[in-house]
């Protein structure tokens, strides 16, 4: 993998399920795994930024796991919402030559119906 | 208070024009970084100062000069702007130049070119 790829690409669920997506990154000179949160017309909100192989964070009924020796991480949402609705992005420095510079995947959108 | 703001939130302007748009963050931090978002919705990084100094300058035409005046902004000047520079540019900011900082993101600027 090359770049930051993040599947799907969107997703409708009901309200009260459960959810997940993947972030799938290069493995090679990996630093860090962000995960960001899009709401229409607002800006990107960070939820996680992992750095270890085997992290695990949680905010709330969003949590997310990191495996980097195969390069991908998971996101997952308990009983979902409707306010749960957005874009879901992550972004990695790997496979980079810059530790600082981000790149980001084409986000998953998910809508969650009440 | 808004931690990072950019001006204007919509700029429609003719082919061959010069425009700004400027941002700034009150967060103390130290990067600065100006994303645009391509046509397939991608955030892909254009500029980065850490401290006022440029660290990631990507492939972008040297009609597009960023400028640090001090580390709480940084402005994006555009020069004989073109149909194709029409996006939507965040500026963000993070504490340091390091892949493990979240970025605080601006809520963009839509350029529309005539």
């Amino acid at each position: 993998i090359l770049n930051v790829e993040q599947s799907p690409q969107s997703l409708h669920v009901q309200e009260g399920d459960s959810t997940n997506f993947t972030c799938s990154f290069p493995s090679s000179n990996f630093y860090a795994l962000h995960w960001y949160r899009w709401e229409t017309a607002k800006s990107p909100e960070a939820l996680f930024v992992m750095t270890l192989n085997g992290d695990e964070k949680k905010k709330g009924r969003i949590s997310a796991t990191l495996n980097t020796k195969e390069g991908y991480s998971y996101l997952y949402i308990k009983g979902s919402q409707p306010e749960d609705s957005a874009t879901y992005l992550c972004a990695s420095n790997a496979g980079g030559t810059s530790y600082g510079k981000l790149t980001f995947g084409q986000g998953t959108i998910l809508t969650v119906h009440p | 208070d808004t931690a990072v703001s950019q001006t204007p939130k919509y700029l429609v302007t003719q082919m061959g024009n010069d425009k700004s748009i400027k941002c700034e963050q009150n967060l103390g931090h130290d990067t600065m970084y100006w994303y645009k978002q391509d046509s397939k919705k991608f955030l892909k990084i254009m500029f980065s100062y850490n401290n006022k100094e440029l660290i990631i300058n990507e492939t972008v035409p040297n009609r597009f000069s960023p400028k640090s005046p001090d580390k709480a902004h940084l402005n994006l000047h555009i020069n004989s702007l073109e149909l194709g520079d029409s996006a939507v540019y965040f500026c963000a900011s993070s504490q340091e130049w390091t892949a493990n900082q979240p970025q605080h993101f601006g809520d963009g600027t839509r350029l529309s070119i005539l």
